[in-house]
């Protein structure tokens, strides 16, 4: 079956540290992989997607890479800020089968950047 | 603006009451979801819809139900059955059931009183 396991929280930083998340996936066939970010309060944002393996997504100084051999889609930045707080996702997208259409996502790692 | 409206934003239910939380989508998606949050267990599927007048069970449809009878409305009911349904609610689309980018609403915070 799918899914996502990705790296338990929460994650504590100072700012300008490096930041990786990590996130592995169980799949049949060939997902779509996502990160997706969450504020307080708020639904969840796109931050980044790859579609195929070896594709890497980026925005906003993070980046993630579609490994197929590894099964991984690990989060990182190179220098995080204050305003990176926030619920990070990874998320996989089934894009055959009978799960067709279905998201499958991580339990979340909670990231706090302290100045 | 485009985009996915949720409402409303808090709702209070007292047990054993029917609510229903709306979700409207102005993207013209064909593929719907609705999400439910609870702390520390990341999101969890109830039901999607992937065309109008058809839709699925997710992992935890038990006390829920939803109807799609327009393309744009993907409303979600949380019946009395449903034994803890105090969490935030998430509804999202995508341009078909596999377009790649999924978006989401704000979401909808139900508590139970």
């Amino acid at each position: 079956g799918n899914s996502v396991t990705q790296m338990e929280g929460p994650v504590t930083l100072s700012e300008e540290a490096f930041l990786t998340i990590n996130c592995t996936y169980t799949a049949t066939g060939y997902p779509s992989l996502f990160w997706y970010v969450q504020y307080p309060g708020e639904g969840l944002q796109l931050l980044l997607k790859a579609t195929k393996a070896d594709d890497k997504g980026s925005n906003k100084g993070f980046e993630a890479t579609y490994r197929k051999e590894t099964t991984s889609f690990h989060l990182e930045k190179g220098s995080v800020q204050v305003s990176d707080s926030a619920v990070y996702f990874c998320a996989l997208s089934d894009n055959r089968g009978s799960t067709l259409g279905r998201l499958y996502f991580g339990r979340g790692t909670q990231l706090t950047v302290w100045p | 603006d485009g985009g996915i409206t949720q409402s409303p934003k808090y709702l209070f239910r007292k047990e054993g009451q029917n609510v229903t939380l709306s979700c409207e989508q102005n993207l013209n998606h064909d593929a719907m979801y609705w999400y439910r949050q609870d702390p520390g267990q990341g999101l969890r599927l109830i039901y999607y819809s992937q065309i109008v007048n058809d839709f699925q069970k997710g992992d935890i449809a038990e006390g829920y139900s939803v109807s799609r009878e327009k393309k744009e409305s993907f409303p979600l009911t949380v019946t009395s059955a449903q034994k803890n349904p105090t969490a935030f609610y998430l509804c999202a689309s995508r341009v078909t059931a596999t377009g790649n980018t999924i978006y989401f609403g704000e979401g909808s915070w139900l508590t139970v009183v």
